[in-house]
């Protein structure tokens, strides 16, 4: 199905371990992104990606690694998780510029991962 | 102080009910003004798209900008239980290429049939 997809939906993992959070869009969108969203401070960006083996990090982005060697998935790593890594994470992609002349401020999301760091 | 402030909520509105959503901001380079929509554990949908001040209307929604007071709005005329979801402000400074979005925290809507 056309789309943005994550993968998995709910997660639940032990702190100090390693966990990747999968994204996959058919749009062949040149920009992602990856966001948290917690309760008080809404949608904040950790990496964003403008083509493939581009990447440039966001407000928050400690802790967490991206990689985009195909243009269509952009995977996130936690590379040891914590506690406070624990919240609902989006994936988002956009065009650079669409037909309607609108750059990345129009954003298509995926539903999101829930994770859990005990 | 945020950049962009929203009220949390939840607020709830009978069926039919008109509805006003709002956010302020700071930042004086913001011309794009957005409105995401987003139901529980789904994502967020651009929902309105507006540049500098005035009104937008499409349907049921209208989206108004105030820059000169810093302040937008997102109306739903005959509220209905399906528009109850948490509505997110965004802005951004310019359009087309590579922009920065600021997103309120959003305001959790519900409709009582």
């Amino acid at each position: 199905d056309a789309g943005i997809t994550q993968s998995p939906r709910y997660k639940i993992t032990e702190t100090g371990r390693q966990v990747t959070l999968m994204c996959h869009q058919t749009w062949s969108h040149s920009y992602m992104f990856w966001y948290r969203q917690d309760l008080g401070h809404g949608l904040r960006l950790i990496y964003y990606s403008a083509a493939a083996d581009i990447t440039d990090k966001g407000e928050v982005p400690d802790g967490y690694v991206v990689s985009r060697s195909k243009t269509e998935n952009f995977p996130l790593t936690l590379e040891s998780a914590t506690r406070s890594q624990t919240s609902v994470y989006f994936c988002a992609s956009s065009e650079f510029t669409n037909p309607s002349g609108r750059g990345t401020d129009t954003q298509y999301f995926g539903p999101g991962t829930r994770l859990t760091v005990l | 102080q945020k950049e962009v402030e929203q009220d949390p909520g939840p607020l709830s509105v009978p069926e039919g009910a008109i509805v006003s959503l709002n956010c302020t901001y700071s930042n004086s380079a913001f011309q794009y003004f957005m409105w995401y929509r987003q139901y529980s554990r789904k994502g967020p949908e651009l929902l309105m798209y507006t540049y500098s001040s005035g009104n937008k209307e499409d349907g049921r929604f209208t989206a108004q900008v105030d820059k000169s007071s810093k302040y937008i709005s997102l109306f739903i005329r005959d509220s209905q239980p399906s528009d109850s979801a948490t509505y997110l402000c965004a802005m951004s400074a310019g359009s087309g290429g590579y922009q920065k979005v600021t997103f309120g925290t959003g305001t959790k809507l519900q409709v009582i049939p």
